[in-house]
């Protein structure tokens, strides 16, 4: 099993260009997550899904969007690059998201600067 | 508010015992995760409490006070390649992570 692919890893965007960071799971997984990390901050909780269909915001969701057309895939659009999300962005599904015991599995994580 | 506190840095020898600390204040609880990220990696899943009490896996063990809204987590017999960021999580009442900001442990030879 591949587990939660990521693409891609580094990315150089210019302020106001729009891009898709791409995210695949093969687990099943029917919870998949977008975080972004920050120097000196928690992991933020960007969008999240709890099945193909079905997304809702987290905490930091102003200037992406998201989608989740399959169970595999959930891709997270910057719709116009800001520096401010100069970041490393993570992807993380579980199994499901209604419960306490929600491992998560984390992607390798894309690295985004924005110019 | 919610809040993950744990400190920034911690440095401990290579063979030593060294515990990380958290302490959260959230709005409902659902369990507290650790995690471990190394420089330029994913996290990946440490362990995971619920109940009060030491839950011990091998060399990493992790306890919960739910009264006092604390845990830590005890590295023992420390390797080089335990250098590295812990992240402490809990699931609030929305089953939504809330992270703290990380421990970077240096190991020193």
């Amino acid at each position: 099993n591949a587990g939660v692919t990521q693409t891609p890893k580094f990315q150089v965007l210019k302020t106001g260009q729009s891009m898709t960071l791409q995210c695949a799971q093969d687990m099943n997984h029917e919870y998949m997550s977008w975080y972004r990390q920050d120097p000196g901050m928690g992991l933020r909780l960007i969008h999240y899904s709890v099945g193909a269909g079905i997304t809702d915001q987290g905490e930091v969701p102003n200037g992406y969007n998201v989608s989740r057309s399959t169970t595999e895939d959930f891709p997270l659009r910057l719709l116009s690059a800001a520096p401010s999300q100069t970041s490393v962005y993570f992807c993380a599904s579980s199994p499901d998201g209604s419960s306490g015991a929600n491992v998560l599995t984390f992607g390798a994580g894309s690295r985004l600067t924005v110019l | 508010g919610q809040n993950i506190d744990q400190p920034t840095e911690m440095t401990a020898t290579e063979g030593a015992i060294v515990q990380i600390n958290c302490t959260y204040q959230t709005s409902g609880f659902n369990g507290l995760f650790w995690y471990q990220q190394h420089a330029g990696e994913a996290p990946t899943f440490l362990s995971y409490n619920v109940l009060d009490g030491l839950e011990e896996k091998g060399r990493f063990s992790s306890f919960l006070s739910r009264s006092k809204g604390y845990s830590y987590l005890l590295l023992k017999e420390l390797q080089m390649k335990d250098s590295a960021s812990y992240l402490c999580a809990v699931s609030d009442s929305n089953y939504q992570l809330i992270w703290g900001a990380g421990t970077k442990l240096i190991i020193k030879p």
